[in-house]
């Protein structure tokens, strides 16, 4: 079975980054195309984008394209999110996912 | 980008009812939409793939339909274990999720 396994929580200061990251385990990462999901605390899900690892060609919803980056590593099967110039408005739950499976979730934080 | 809208946003049913959830996309989807649900502090879990496909492990009581921009979910006979958030997703251009139908108990 594909498990997907998330990096823990993350308290960040505001204007900084931070990476995420999302393991495969059970497959090749190859084999999906990994997408990323936001969701702020109480509120619903919300699309960030999707990588394909096999050529590490990228999709952006609209909103995000100057606020994530996504990135893969075939070798180790993980994807990243980097989340750059972080704000309040970034403090979210964020989730890997490749649709039938979902990570457990990593919970970040901007507070100074 | 597609807009798709959930409706109700807060049902309340009773044990044993027959609920419908709804979504409405702003344009035609090709029945490229997918249920979740996500309970109380879990990630969300895929039900019914390509409008009404049911995932494997999902109890039949769940079932999908709909076609053009307007797609259903529905419950034949609700359970406790049921309680939980709703959305829908489309896929067809874009990726666009619901805002998500709350199902509690009455």
């Amino acid at each position: 079975e594909v498990q997907l396994q998330q990096s823990g929580a993350e308290l960040v200061r505001p204007g900084t980054s931070v990476k995420l990251s999302c393991k495969v385990s059970g497959d090749t990462i190859t084999a999906y195309y990994m997408h990323f999901v936001k969701q702020r605390p109480g509120q619903g899900l919300e699309w960030i984008g999707r990588i394909d690892p096999e050529d590490d060609s990228t999709k952006y919803a609209e909103k995000f394209k100057n606020k994530a980056t996504l990135t893969a590593d075939t070798s180790s099967n993980t994807a990243y999110l980097k989340l750059s110039s972080l704000t309040s408005e970034d403090t979210a739950t964020y989730f890997c996912t490749i649709f039938d499976y979902w990570g457990q979730g990593v919970m970040v934080t901007v507070s100074s | 980008d597609i807009q798709m809208t959930q409706s109700p946003s807060l049902l309340s049913a009773s044990v044993g009812d027959r609920v419908t959830l709804n979504c409405k996309a702003s344009q035609n989807i090709n029945k490229n939409l997918n249920w979740y649900q996500q309970k109380l502090g879990e990630a969300p879990k895929l039900l019914i793939y390509y409008t009404n496909n049911l995932q494997t492990g999902i109890p039949s009581r769940f079932s999908g339909s709909g076609s053009g921009t307007d797609y259903t979910l529905t419950i034949s006979s609700l359970q406790p274990e049921d309680v939980a958030t709703y959305y829908c997703y489309q896929y067809n251009s874009g990726n666009t999720f619901g805002a998500g139908t709350k199902l509690e108990l009455k």
